[in-house]
């Protein structure tokens, strides 16, 4: 399996804040990636997928970018319901895997 | 408005048996595959196979190959996870999810889950 390693593992940030993830793939896997925000109790939500693809009805706040490996989601601006745990997921290979998640709390 | 219902909590007893289900609507539910993913408490999602309604054709991930079963009743929209013989392990929130259906496979539409608690 392709193994998927999100840093940090949490963070504290603040309304506004700029916010960055990372998540890196154990092999190269062609931008064959989707970001998810779970917020307590509730499913997780598609956000972007190949990379870089905003979902219909995200807002534009949210942005992702990577190549090969190495993969990145950004909140450009934090918002009071953007407090929640995001997820990447590869489907380059055969056998899907996520990432451990994130989860962004309030400073 | 496009949407997976699925049904409700359980609660079983080690080595009982258990199917639970997740209904389309919406939508064409032939025309998408749909999958499970299982989030144990306070931990991750972990995909576990996916399903073609339109023919049955079923992909299962590696780790949770034999130990589910997943099928679907196209002839009502319905997709199932099943097992035959529950493990304390087993407790954990499942949610099953439609996946993309333009070549990205992404799931763009979850059900709210069925929590599943296994305990003596």
């Amino acid at each position: 399996d392709i193994q998927m390693t999100q840093s940090p593992s949490s963070l504290s940030a603040s309304v506004g804040d700029r916010v960055t993830i990372t998540c890196r793939a154990s092999q190269g896997i062609s931008n064959s990636l989707a970001w998810y925000q779970q917020k307590p109790g509730k499913a997780p939500k598609l956000l972007l997928y190949a990379a870089s693809r905003l979902e219909s009805g995200v807002p534009s706040r949210f942005s992702g970018s990577g190549s090969g490996t190495d993969y990145t989601l950004t909140i450009s601006s934090l918002q009071p319901e953007d407090f929640a745990t995001y997820y990447c997921q590869q489907y380059y290979s055969t056998s899907w895997t996520f990432g451990q998640g994130t989860k962004v709390e309030i400073k | 408005e496009v949407q997976l219902v699925q049904s409700g909590a359980e609660v079983k007893k080690p080595g009982e048996s258990l199917k639970i289900s997740c209904k389309g609507s919406g939508y064409s539910f032939t025309s998408y595959w749909i999958g499970w993913v299982r989030q144990m408490p306070g931990k991750g999602l972990e995909w576990m196979g996916i399903i073609y309604p339109g023919d049955s054709d079923t992909r299962y991930s590696p780790s949770f190959q034999g130990q589910v079963t997943i099928s679907a009743d196209k002839s009502i929209s319905t997709a199932y996870l099943q097992w035959s013989s529950l493990k304390a392990s087993d407790t954990a929130m499942y949610y099953c999810a439609r996946l993309k259906p333009d070549g990205d496979d992404a799931f763009d539409i979850w059900g709210q889950g069925t929590m599943v608690t296994v305990s003596s």
